[in-house]
């Protein structure tokens, strides 16, 4: 059973183009995140809701929007996409105010590439 | 969040203990050690956490200095599968910022047969 998915594993398209990224996790977790790997390998927080709420927004631009229609998805959608937006984006998922404060479960990752 | 200092990579043998050092001078009293790994081609996972007191678990041990400005990753029989990129992060006790986590540029651990 696949704890934090995300689909489409692979996205190619062009320049300009408007794309969804997909997260889901059956944990049951109350907090939900977006990370991007740039091709430097450096990992960066970019959001994190908890309940369907925006509580980290790291000064990603207004192009990435992401969404929470529940607490067990977490989508993100990316307008006017640029060549810069190449990276693979990874979604985590926490327990928030668990004891064990900070572990994550990390998705297999979308590795996004714009033409 | 303070920061933490890493080796850049590490080899190692198979079958051989691995001790990967980070160097976290400026923790604070409530900042836990936090490690994870990213394996090739995949998304980082958790490995173990710790405070004030060593930690084992059945990935590994984390052997943290007593001033706590120090803490050691071990692995104690590597193998072909534990060769991926480590990373140690401190991570407030007090969970009120969401709980991110910052990435540094971790260790790249490689194993020989």
């Amino acid at each position: 059973d696949t704890a934090v998915s995300q689909t489409p594993k692979y996205l190619v398209t062009q320049m300009g183009n408007d794309k969804s990224i997909k997260c889901e996790q059956n944990l049951g977790h109350d907090t939900m995140y977006w990370y991007k790997q740039d091709s430097k390998k450096f990992l960066k927080i970019m959001f994190s809701y908890n309940n369907k709420e925006l509580i980290i927004n790291e000064t990603v631009p207004n192009r990435f929007s992401p969404k929470s229609p529940d607490k067990a998805h977490l989508n993100l959608h990316i307008n006017s996409l640029e060549l810069g937006d190449s990276a693979v984006y990874f979604c985590a998922s926490s327990p928030y105010g668990s004891k064990r404060v900070g572990t994550q479960y990390f998705g297999p990752g979308t590795r996004l590439l714009v033409l | 969040d303070a920061k933490t200092t890493q080796p850049n990579s590490m080899e190692s043998n198979e079958e051989e203990p691995v001790h990967l050092p980070c160097n976290h001078s400026t923790i604070s009293g409530t900042d836990y050690i936090h490690w994870y790994r990213q394996l090739p081609s995949q998304g980082p996972e958790y490995v173990i956490h710790g405070l004030t007191s060593n930690v084992n678990n059945r990935m590994a041990s984390l052997a943290i200095a007593e001033d706590r400005k120090s803490s050691t990753l071990i692995l104690h029989r590597a193998t072909l599968r534990d060769a991926a990129v480590y990373y140690c992060i401190l991570k407030g006790g007090i969970d009120n910022q969401g709980g991110k986590l910052i990435f540094g540029q971790g260790t790249e651990l490689s194993v020989k047969p």
